[in-house]
């Protein structure tokens, strides 16, 4: 695997149930990103880790709650999420966060809340 | 904190004419700015970046930005478009945060259409 790999790349659930989003970069970078892209809106930034801390938590409702274990991996845990929830929800990383570090993105997951 | 301005939200172009997609972005001291591609059911993909020297910066697939200080603005330009071209196009600029991290502020996209 090369890039950065997310998974599942769909998923469908209630808005009772509890799910969690994995990703996985083989950069080696140290900083990884949650975004959440919903139609004709700008990509919003929910997460910020940093050598695993993390450093950034864009007013994100507690129904999401991060998870970083190491630097190569990133978690999403979901849980009583509201129809509004549904999106595409992206996964980063970079080597850093500075000025001039570039973001590689995985394909993301289709979130859909019934 | 910065923004990002995308003017269109659509832009379609008939294959082989030239295209240019437009970006303008808030006033800063230092400005660091790129161009994402998302191709259809698969994330962001870096297009080129600004970082310093040089106002005009090439990137993959034959496109190219012009930084304009004056005007705040960041376009996208291509001489001859590819049906394969079609996709959404993303304008960003680094932000620093409180924190004094810098994180990129997206525009709302612009999805380019090629018709053959």
């Amino acid at each position: 695997e090369t890039g950065v790999t997310q998974t599942p790349r769909h998923l469908v659930m209630g808005m009772t149930n509890k799910k969690s989003l994995k990703c996985e970069q083989h950069l080696g970078h140290n900083a990884m990103y949650w975004y959440k892209q919903s139609a004709k809106k700008p990509l919003e930034l929910m997460f910020v880790y940093n050598f695993k801390e993390q450093t950034e938590n864009n007013s994100v409702p507690s129904r999401f709650s991060p998870e970083c274990p190491n630097s190569s991996h990133l978690f999403l845990h979901l849980h009583t999420l509201q129809p509004e929830d549904s999106a595409l929800y992206l996964c980063a990383s970079s080597q850093g966060l500075a000025w001039a570090d570039t973001q590689y993105f995985g394909p993301g997951t289709r979130l859909t809340v019934l | 904190a910065q923004s990002v301005t995308q003017l269109d939200s659509q832009v379609p172009v008939f294959e082989e004419a030239p295209v240019e997609l437009r970006c303008n972005y808030s006033s800063s001291v230092s400005v660091y700015l790129f161009w994402y591609v998302q191709y259809p059911n698969q994330g962001l993909q870096l297009l080129l970046k600004y970082l310093s020297g040089s106002t005009l910066v090439k990137g993959i697939n034959g496109f190219e930005a012009e930084f304009n200080k004056s005007q705040t603005s960041f376009h996208l330009r291509k001489p001859s478009v590819h049906i394969s071209d079609t996709a959404e196009y993303f304008c960003a600029v680094s932000d620093e945060t409180s924190g004094g991290s810098y994180i990129p502020t997206f525009g709302r996209g612009t999805s380019l259409i090629v018709h053959p």
